[in-house]
């Protein structure tokens, strides 16, 4: 069985503080992968990231760092420097290897307050 | 932008209606996935297509049903539609290879009300 959770249902910034979006998964296979999207208002799921389990660095895209750990089960995502434009439902996801459907946590809705 | 389009993008039903839900995928990708994203919710799979036949399906009764066109277009029908079945429904591209799915990379989505 697999599973993602994003305890963190809401959180609420103001602008230019650094968040953290927490993702815990559980999956049984030793070869799978993990993604980031954002969800604006518009609806649309925008891709941020994607990380294969047999790589463990972390990466740095501009304002946006994810710091994965297999030992943890974790996949967590900052913002550093948030902005209002980073408003946003995130979503955490998990595809096994040889699958083809991405299975969703429930979100993380954050508010940038300016 | 990621080239997937989606229409229409607002659909409103009464129960027991039928409705076609339509999506283009992005260049040079093969398959199409759909997901059903109920408000609050995160997405859930619905199914995949792929060299038009369906390539993988999630837990949907047998009247959400697909086709995928050789353009590699993709149609979701649902039949006998329910109160339930009002939600945002997301489109996804991806291109398989001999190595795997690479990333799917999704569409605007259309928002279904049934009443």
């Amino acid at each position: 069985a697999q599973k993602v959770t994003q305890a963190q249902t809401e959180i609420s910034v103001v602008e230019k503080e650094d968040v953290t979006l927490d993702c815990v998964y559980e999956t049984r296979d030793t070869t799978y992968y993990l993604f980031w999207y954002k969800q604006p208002p518009s609806g649309e799921l925008v891709f941020l990231i994607r990380r294969n389990s047999f790589d463990e660095q972390n990466e740095i895209s501009g304002r946006y760092s994810w710091n994965f750990q297999k030992s943890t089960s974790s996949f967590n995502f900052t913002i550093t420097a948030s902005q209002v434009v980073d408003s946003a439902v995130y979503f955490c996801a998990l595809l096994r290897s040889g699958a083809n459907n991405l299975f969703f946590g429930t979100g993380t809705r954050l508010t940038v307050i300016p | 932008e990621t080239g997937v389009t989606q229409s229409p993008t607002h659909l409103i039903k009464t129960r027991g209606q039928q409705v076609t839900l339509r999506c283009s995928s992005q260049s040079g990708h093969n398959t199409v996935s759909w997901y059903q994203q109920a408000l609050g919710q995160g997405p859930q799979f619905i199914f995949q297509y792929y060299r038009e036949e369906e390539n993988g399906r999630g837990n949907f009764p047998p009247r959400f049903s697909g086709l995928q066109f050789p353009n590699y277009s993709s149609e979701l029908n649902v039949n006998a539609l329910e109160l339930d079945d009002s939600a945002l429904y997301l489109c996804a591209s991806s291109l398989i290879e001999r190595r795997g799915q690479e990333t799917q990379y999704f569409g605007p989505g259309t928002r279904l009300l049934v009443l």
